[in-house]
């Protein structure tokens, strides 16, 4: 199949602390995975991204890894602030199409 | 700063009437894509073009159509709105299976 599926809808994190989002996928095919941010009434707005041949890749504050044999996405994000409050998608890019999962809303709390 | 521009951002119809949502973009890309999203879920493709004159369905099924006459412009057309419509919907834009897609911020679809 084609899918690509968030395992938590909602994730409640304190400011300061870290962030992790999970993600499967279930397109082994797939080479190229992105992760989207998407603030109310905005469209997704690009995070980070991986190709396949790689097992980690970080940016600022954010890291993403892939386990290719789990079929397992992760968006870590350091040090959690209030303006990271979003939905965050992952995507993966499969016969030139980008198939999103469901989403998951990150709150961040004081 | 948006690469990629969609008008209206929000637009309420009624039943019955034809609407034609823009989408334009200045990058020059070839591949744009048209999603449907409604609120907190996921977006589903429902329109892509690969080039100038080409067009196919995406995998969400819709009764939108579009045209792609020009690389910048790919605007989606309903031409009976219905409640079902109410969405909103998303535009985007690539330059190739290697690279990432530009958003842009989107139609808010009402349909009373």
């Amino acid at each position: 199949g084609e899918s690509v599926g968030l395992h938590l809808p909602t994730l409640s994190v304190q400011e300061g602390d870290n962030s992790i989002i999970n993600c499967a996928y279930s397109n082994s095919a797939s080479d190229y995975f992105i992760w989207y941010k998407q603030e109310s009434g905005k469209g997704p707005q690009f995070i980070i991204d991986i190709r396949s041949n790689m097992d980690k890749r970080q940016g600022q504050r954010v890291t993403v890894l892939l386990n290719k044999t789990v079929k397992h996405l992760s968006l870590q994000i350091a040090a959690t602030q209030p303006g990271d409050s979003a939905v965050y998608f992952c995507a993966e890019i499969y016969t030139d199409k980008l198939i999103f999962g469901t989403g998951t809303r990150l709150q961040v709390f004081p | 700063e948006a690469d990629i521009y969609q008008t209206p951002r929000y637009l309420v119809i009624g039943t019955g009437k034809k609407i034609t949502l823009e989408c334009s973009q200045t990058m020059g890309h070839d591949k744009m894509y048209w999603y449907q999203q409604d609120p907190g879920m996921e977006l589903h493709l429902i329109h892509y073009s690969y080039g100038v004159n080409s067009t196919e369905k995406g995998d969400l099924s819709s009764e939108s159509t579009v045209s792609r006459i020009r690389t910048e412009h790919f605007p989606l057309t309903l031409e009976s709105a219905r409640p079902s419509h109410t969405s909103q919907y998303l535009c985007a834009s690539s330059a190739g299976q290697n690279y990432g897609y530009t958003f842009g911020s989107g139609t808010r679809l009402t349909v009373v």
